[in-house]
């Protein structure tokens, strides 16, 4: 089976930095995704790591090792806007490429 | 111009109806998907087709039938809808099934209430 994992709900201030963890084990690998969704909204894509090592994009970073089955999203200078879920997916690849989701973080940001 | 749109965005209906929901993407993708995204917000995969082709479909009970007239679109049609069918159905797209960094983009969702 596919199994990914991330907390369910976490909590940071305004300004403050807040890393995200994501832990799989799945039958197959062809990267790792993140999302944002904020509520009642659809998921919108962040990141995309396939390699091991940090990705940075603006106030977003993301980091894989594939040998630990482990990645996570760094998000600094939090913003109110932030408040949001953020889904870990991975691209299984072979004959489907499925793309997985793990159940999602729900980030709240207080003042 | 809406990248991947569905209609309706809500759906109430009663139990026993018959509902289709409506996808179409105007990126050129190759695929198309569609989610499932319960009351818990765990988004899990339904069906996926590649050029009009099926190629994912999960554990799906059949009264979901997914259908592809062309690969810009791909529709949801459920029978005999159940209380447990309730929850948010996303559709989606990508470039290239093959290529593993091909985000997916997703379109605003249909809340699916039955009463």
């Amino acid at each position: 089976g596919q199994n990914i994992d991330q907390p369910t709900e976490m909590t940071a201030t305004e300004g403050a930095i807040v890393q995200i963890n994501c832990t799989y084990q799945t039958s197959g690998f062809n990267g790792l995704f993140w999302y944002q969704q904020h509520a009642g909204e659809a998921p919108t894509f962040l990141s995309y790591n396939v390699l091991d090592g940090l990705e940075e994009k603006g106030r977003f970073s993301s980091f894989l090792s594939r040998s630990k089955g482990y990645s996570y999203l760094l998000l600094k200078e939090l913003q109110m806007k932030d408040s949001a879920s953020y889904l870990c997916a991975v691209s299984l690849g072979g004959a489907t490429n499925k793309l997985i989701f793990g159940t999602g973080t729900l980030l709240a940001v207080q003042p | 111009d809406t990248a991947v749109s569905q209609t309706p965005k809500y759906l109430v209906t009663q139990m026993g109806n018959d509902k289709s929901i409506k996808c179409e993407q105007n990126l050129g993708h190759d695929t198309m998907y569609w989610y499932k995204q319960d009351s818990k917000k765990f988004l899990k995969i339904m069906f996926s087709y590649n050029n009009k082709e099926l190629i994912i479909n999960e554990t799906v009970p059949n009264r979901f039938s997914p259908k592809s007239p062309d690969k810009a679109h791909l529709n949801l049609h459920i029978n005999s809808l159940e209380l447990g069918d309730s929850a948010v159905y996303f559709c989606a797209s990508s470039q290239d099934r093959s290529l593993g960094n091909t985000e997916a983009f997703f379109g605003q969702g249909t809340r699916l209430t039955v009463v």
